[in-house]
């Protein structure tokens, strides 16, 4: 078993629909969880960061991390086919297990 | 702006030719990665940095070297290029300290084919 998994789709939605995408993990050790968005031929780049559990809200976008069940979203509220990319997610512990863990990603293309 | 850039952005080489990828970053960061994507496994940890001088293995790094002589530059060398590293390679560097942890910059990716 992995200790990140994440559902690599392909997710296809029409534009304004609400997207969720999700992560399980197994190390209960991991702290920090992030969400980088990667367009077609590009380079990740880092879309939302949380730190231990909660909600965070950016624009359109809410990561949700819930620690007791070991389960990470990403929202995506009035989808836009400018939001059609790959979405991986990444975690990491603090001091020793600092070592950053992939998921997959899951592509989502959001059609016009 | 700073930035991290890499070259070559696609190279077609050769089984057992040495190819080397380049990564120069202007962030003035300490931390240093290099990764490979493949469809079905994700990002995979090649070799990693904390600095000059220091180079660290990942979790996939038979075939491949990388050395550290300044702070904007890891450099990755494939000794004698094999078909199963047909791939797209990620440099990426993060700051250490006061960054946040997990956050890395990545460059736009080499794609690299072996025949």
């Amino acid at each position: 078993q992995k200790e990140v998994e994440q559902d690599p789709g392909p997710l296809s939605v029409p534009e304004g629909a609400i997207v969720s995408l999700n992560c399980t993990y197994s190390n209960s050790a991991f702290q920090y969880f992030m969400w980088y968005r990667q367009y077609s031929r590009k380079g990740p780049e880092l879309l939302m960061y949380t730190y231990s559990s909660g909600n965070k809200e950016d624009g359109r976008f809410t990561a949700q991390v819930d620690k007791s069940s070991k389960y990470i979203s990403l929202f995506i509220r009035d989808s836009q086919p400018s939001d059609s990319a790959t979405y991986l997610c990444a975690m990491s512990g603090a001091g020793n297990n600092r070592k950053l863990i992939w998921g997959l990603g899951t592509s989502l293309a959001v059609n016009p | 702006d700073a930035e991290i850039t890499q070259s070559p952005r696609h190279k077609i080489t050769e089984t057992g030719r040495q190819v080397t990828l380049a990564c120069h970053q202007t962030w003035n960061h300490n931390n240093m990665f290099w990764y490979r994507q493949d469809l079905g496994h994700g990002l995979r940890l090649i070799h990693y940095s904390y600095g000059v001088q220091d180079t660290n293995k990942g979790e996939v790094s038979d075939g491949y070297s990388v050395s550290r002589s300044n702070t904007e530059d890891l450099p990755l060398t494939l000794e004698s290029a094999a078909s199963s590293q047909t791939s797209v390679y990620f440099c990426a560097s993060s700051e250490s300290g006061t960054g946040l942890i997990g956050e890395l910059f990545f460059g736009e990716g080499s794609r690299l084919t072996v025949l």
